[in-house]
């Protein structure tokens, strides 16, 4: 069982290029969201998506956008890259809510902005 | 030792010891917290959840204490082990579908 998988695990970018970070969960979960971590930072909720075709922003939104086609995949996309979107991301995926269960993390991806 | 979670991020502890990570959360509503460990280039891990109606529950190894009218919560892990050594992060519900974390403590066993 792979849990939750996300893809690259470390990219660099240049101000202004745009990505996708990939997540994709077997587990069958609805819920699915997105942080990134700072350094002496909690992680942040990126934006959220309680089931397909539904999505929500969360905390910290500008600059990203997602999509939810099907139940397993929960891409990010960065936009127009900027130095300030330098961060390791996770994506998260839950049975029961991400307010009301357990997290299963994927195992982040490092993204550098120059 | 004790850690006061934000204002002290690092803990270091005997191997065999006892650990208590403590962490202050934000919001008098919140009804569930979760305590999760991260280990250097990997994602968190759950490791032990409480809800607002409890204040302790056990797991293997872990206790956590939530006292809800100083708004503070505590991990406790017993006979403490090398494995041990990550960060360690709460998070309590301040919303639908929103989880807040604090920054985390960073547990170092020492042999």
């Amino acid at each position: 069982n792979a849990g939750v998988t996300q893809t690259p695990k470390f990219q660099v970018l240049k101000t202004g290029q745009s990505m996708t970070l990939q997540c994709a969960q077997d587990m069958n979960h609805e819920y699915m969201s997105w942080y990134r971590q700072d350094p002496g930072m909690g992680l942040r909720l990126i934006h959220y998506s309680v089931g397909a075709g539904i999505t929500d922003q969360g905390e910290v939104p500008n600059g990203y956008n997602v999509s939810r086609s099907t139940t397993e995949d929960f891409p990010l996309r960065l936009l127009s890259a900027a130095p300030s979107q330098t961060s390791v991301y996770f994506c998260a995926s839950s049975s029961q809510g991400m307010d009301t269960g357990e997290l299963f993390f994927g195992e982040g991806s490092r993204l550098t902005v120059l | 030792g004790e850690s006061v979670g934000l204002h002290l991020p690092t803990l270091s502890v005997q191997e065999g010891d006892n650990s208590i990570i403590n962490c202050a959360y934000s919001n008098s509503a919140s009804d569930y917290f979760i305590w999760y460990k991260q280990e250097s280039g990997k994602g968190p891990q759950f490791i032990i959840d409480i809800r607002s109606n409890m204040d302790k529950r056990q797991g293997q190894r872990v206790t956590v204490l939530l006292n809800k009218t100083v708004k503070h919560l505590s991990l406790q892990i017993a006979a403490t082990q090398p494995g041990d050594s990550a960060v360690y992060f709460c998070a309590e519900n301040i919303g639908a579908n929103d989880m807040r974390f604090g920054a985390g403590t960073r547990l170092t066993v020492k042999p």
